[in-house]
């Protein structure tokens, strides 16, 4: 069964101080590791898609990258907007049809100014 | 261009009552996928649709049916509601079953 743990559950961080946050995932046949974006009683915002172990995104001052047991959403200098919880989710395509998303709980990332 | 579409936002309503949500996918995408959001959890899948049909189910009782319409469009139905059943319900669209999944708003539902 596919399983994502994220970690830390919550991280807080001082505006300009960059951290990382982390995504391990155990899945049968990787098809895409999404990284959303989710702020309090909104729906979750899609920011990257990885498919294989040494990609990376960016955007702005976030980065993803991708092994082949685990993802880091690297975030450079910070600012109060980037307040969120962070998910991430794995795709694994049946060979019949569906493609499911398997979550991990978040990590809530509070900057302070 | 609009985006993924919810209704309502908020929903009360008492145990064993049912429910219906409404969803309307962005434009162009024709796959709509249906999840569940406890309060300080990750959604959890429900069911995909796809050219009307439900092609994939995760680990939720019958009492969760959905339909969708010629227009792309889905509702997801709850029969006899549980307090368990208090959640945010998410809906997501893509382009095809393979696609990236955008999500709309989310509707809030409070079971009493």
């Amino acid at each position: 069964e596919d399983q994502v743990t994220q970690s830390p559950e919550a991280l807080r961080l001082q505006e300009g101080e960059s951290s990382s946050l982390n995504c391990s995932y155990t899945v049968s046949g990787l098809r895409g590791l999404f990284w959303y974006r989710q702020d309090p009683g909104k729906g979750p915002e899609f920011l990257f898609t990885l498919y294989s172990a040494g990609e990376e995104k960016e955007k702005e001052r976030l980065k993803a990258t991708l092994t082949k047991k685990e993802s880091f959403l690297h975030i450079t200098a910070p600012k109060p907007e980037d307040s969120a919880t962070y998910l991430c989710a794995v795709r694994h395509i049946k060979e019949t049809s569906g493609s499911r998303l398997t979550f991990g709980e978040g990590t809530q990332l509070t900057v302070n100014p | 261009d609009a985006g993924v579409t919810q209704s309502p936002t908020h929903l009360i309503k008492t145990r064993g009552q049912q429910v219906t949500l409404r969803c309307s996918p962005k434009s162009g995408h024709d796959t709509v996928s249906w999840y569940q959001q406890a309060l300080g959890q990750g959604p959890q899948f429900i069911f995909q649709y796809y050219e009307e049909e439900e092609r994939q189910r995760g680990n939720f009782p019958d009492r969760f049916s959905g339909h969708q319409f010629p227009n792309y469009s889905s509702e997801l139905n709850v029969n006899a509601l549980l307090l368990g059943d208090s959640a945010l319900y998410l809906c997501a669209s893509s382009f095809a079953q393979g696609g990236t999944q955008y999500f709309g708003p989310g509707t809030r539902l409070l079971v009493l």
